[in-house]
């Protein structure tokens, strides 16, 4: 079945830094690549998504990048700031609701 | 808009015992999924229902069943607990267009199996 990877588990930065969470998947049947924000003890929240015919989307700070060929998929977010702080998941779905989610990275955006 | 509602908010269970968590979708919405949340798997997949059939199934014991009723709530059951059931499990609606769309998250319901 489909496994996907993400990289770094923990990352630090400085509020106003960027900051980069890197995901590679194995299905090459997967066509949907979403990213959700988890801050702690709450609900898993989309923050943004992108299909595979597309390489690249942004919303404000917040951008998605997609390499079908090399089947990895990365996000970035600009200046930084402290309500960034939260865990971060990226996921792949190739048809209907069955994602499978990488194993999370705890962002925390420090002062 | 209402969001997802997912009750209980929490449950203690011992092993053997049999538990079913309540989920309803946000209004329209027609497809009900739910995973399972627990800090060494990360969130991993159970089933999705859409129009009261289940359209999807993750690799999970038959231990694991849900359902959906015609107003599109649905409910996830699981029998013979174990303690390696202990979790967050989290249901998620959606329009249920077939395509992989957009999930909208409940709280979600901590387990704890004693």
């Amino acid at each position: 079945g489909e496994n996907v990877e993400q990289h770094p588990s923990t990352l630090s930065v400085q509020e106003g830094d960027s900051a980069v969470i890197k995901c590679t998947y194995s299905d090459s049947a997967s066509n949907y690549f979403p990213w959700y924000k988890q801050e702690l003890g709450k609900r898993p929240q989309l923050i943004i998504d992108i299909r595979s015919n597309v390489g690249e989307k942004k919303d404000q700070r917040i951008a998605v990048t997609l390499n079908k060929t090399a089947k990895h998929f990365s996000l970035h977010i600009t200046e930084t700031q402290p309500e960034d702080s939260a865990v971060y998941f990226c996921a792949s779905g190739g048809g209907g609701n069955k994602l499978t989610f990488g194993t999370g990275t705890q962002l925390k955006v420090e002062l | 808009k209402a969001g997802v509602t997912q009750t209980p908010r929490y449950l203690i269970k011992t092993r053997g015992q049999q538990v079913t968590l309540s989920c309803s979708p946000i209004s329209g919405h027609r497809s009900v999924s739910w995973y399972q949340q627990t800090p060494g798997q990360g969130l991993q997949f159970l089933f999705e229902y859409f129009s009261e059939t289940q359209r999807n199934k993750g690799n999970f014991p038959g231990r694991f069943s849900g359902r959906q009723f015609s107003n599109s709530r649905s409910e996830m059951n699981v029998s013979t607990l174990e303690l390696g059931d202990s979790a967050l499990y989290l249901c998620a609606s959606s329009w249920g267009t077939g395509d992989s769309e957009k999930l909208f998250f409940g709280s979600g319901t901590q387990l704890s199996v004693l």
